[in-house]
């Protein structure tokens, strides 16, 4: 089992709608979850963090963290072509060092006009 | 402040040569990471750094790829001798605590070995 799991996608929504992007993870340890976005050719930006149970909304961006069922999900309400790019789920679990964090291999996103 | 910084941006180069990435991060950030990202394989923690020192290297692949700190506003990451393997796009990210909370990445360097 991958440490951070996702759907790779394509995921295809159109413009005004809900998409829906999940992620698990296999450290039951883990406390410091991330969404970040990236767009084809740029770096890796951070949308949103989660530390606790339940939802963080910030924008049109809610994070919702379940960690009994060691699932993170990110939802963006009235989606915009401008959300079209790779989403990148990241958790932080435990090594020797104390605490490394472990990306997904990304959701991509498409969001039709 | 400027945020990240990487250099070269682009590096094209044949394979056996020595390549050497540079970093700087943001101004008072504790932690720097290096990552690798491919198609295939995503984005991979290759070490990262706490307070200029190696914390995890265990993501390095093999001998020839070797990384230093030497002081809070400088690191390389060097790939000696170079393979068309290592041809990705190498990232330097840096964070405020040694918790590795939010990382701020760097553009990147875009690497290609002939």
């Amino acid at each position: 089992q991958k440490e951070v799991e996702q759907n790779s996608g394509p995921l295809s929504v159109p413009e005004g709608a809900i998409a829906s992007l999940n992620c698990t993870y296999s450290d039951r340890g883990s406390q410091s979850f991330f969404w970040y976005r990236q767009y084809s050719g740029k770096s890796p930006e951070l949308i949103m963090s989660i530390y606790s149970n339940g939802d963080k909304e910030d924008g049109r961006f809610t994070a919702q963290l379940n960690k009994a069922s060691q699932y993170v999900s990110l939802l963006i309400r009235d989606s915009q072509p401008s959300d079209s790019a790779t989403y990148l789920c990241a958790v932080n679990i435990r090594n020797t060092g104390g605490f490394k964090t472990i990306f997904g291999a990304g959701t991509r996103l498409f969001v039709k006009a | 402040d400027a945020g990240v910084i990487q250099s070269p941006r682009h590096e094209v180069t044949e394979m056996g040569q020595e390549v050497t990435l540079r970093c700087k991060p943001i101004s008072g950030h504790n932690s720097l990471f290096w990552y690798r990202q491919t198609m295939m394989r995503g984005l991979e923690l290759l070490i990262y750094f706490n307070n200029n020192v190696p914390i995890d290297d265990s993501g390095m692949p093999e001998d020839r790829f070797s990384a230093k700190m030497p002081n809070a506003s400088f690191s390389t990451l060097k790939i000696q001798p170079s393979e068309p393997r290592d041809s990705a796009v190498y990232f330097c990210a840096s964070s405020l605590s040694v918790r590795q909370e939010t990382q701020y990445f760097g553009p990147g360097t875009r690497l290609l070995v002939l």
